[in-house]
């Protein structure tokens, strides 16, 4: 069983399109941050979520954290091929023990 | 340029090899980390170094060797590896002690074991 359950695992939209990704946990966390990975590259930090129920957007990426601090949401608006790559969320539990789910696939055709 | 420097992009080796991977980080960063990248699966976290100490080894077999010379280097030395450890490995650095501090990662070394 993962700490860190991230769903759906795969997603394929067309160009224009807004979603949903989600990422659970029975764990609460001090932080949680969000990551997107392209092809050939190492993740890049998109945000990061500290406080339970705050809310922060990034352009047309809107990222929850839960009232409990368990789970995270990201939602995107008006989907672009650009957008394209695996997100991954990660939780901070202590100053160094970062746990990584398993990540959303996101595809968006033109 | 990125922060996190990992050579060789690439690496094919048969299970009687001996290689190392290695990473820079130019952020001035006091922790350096390797993950294992394999697919469908969360990031694992193997390593973790902060001013050149081990400070965390999740059970990684004795074939994956890590050194840390510096603050700014982290290698990985291979030894008889087996097919499953194929994976990218991935290399990070951040911030120690500070749990907002987020992770830089390099762009991974895309190991292949035969």
């Amino acid at each position: 069983t993962q700490l860190l359950e991230q769903s759906p695992q795969f997603l394929s939209i067309q160009e224009g399109e807004n979603l949903t990704v989600y990422c659970n946990s029975s764990s609460v966390f001090s932080s949680l941050q969000w990551y997107r990975q392209e092809p050939g590259e190492g993740p890049v930090l998109l945000v990061t979520v500290v406080t339970g129920g705050e809310v922060k957007k990034l352009k047309r990426l809107t990222f929850q954290f839960g009232d409990a601090r368990k789970d995270s949401s990201l939602h995107i608006t008006a989907a672009q091929p650009g957008d394209t790559g695996l997100y991954l969320c990660a939780g901070a539990r202590n100053n160094n023990d970062m746990r990584f789910g398993a990540g959303t696939r996101l595809t968006v055709k033109p | 340029e990125t922060g996190v420097t990992q050579t060789p992009r690439h690496l094919v080796m048969g299970m009687t090899n001996k290689k190392s991977l290695k990473c820079e980080q130019h952020l001035g960063h006091n922790a350096m980390y390797w993950y294992k990248q394999s697919a469908k699966k969360p990031l694992e976290l193997m390593f973790v170094y902060s001013l050149e100490e081990r400070v965390e080894n999740n059970s990684v077999p004795s074939r994956f060797s890590p050194e840390c010379p510096n603050s700014s280097h982290l290698f990985l030395h291979l030894h008889t590896l087996q097919p499953e450890d194929s994976a990218l490995y991935l290399c990070a650095s951040s911030q120690f002690r500070d749990s907002n501090s987020p992770l830089h990662f390099g762009n991974g070394t895309r190991l292949t074991v035969t």
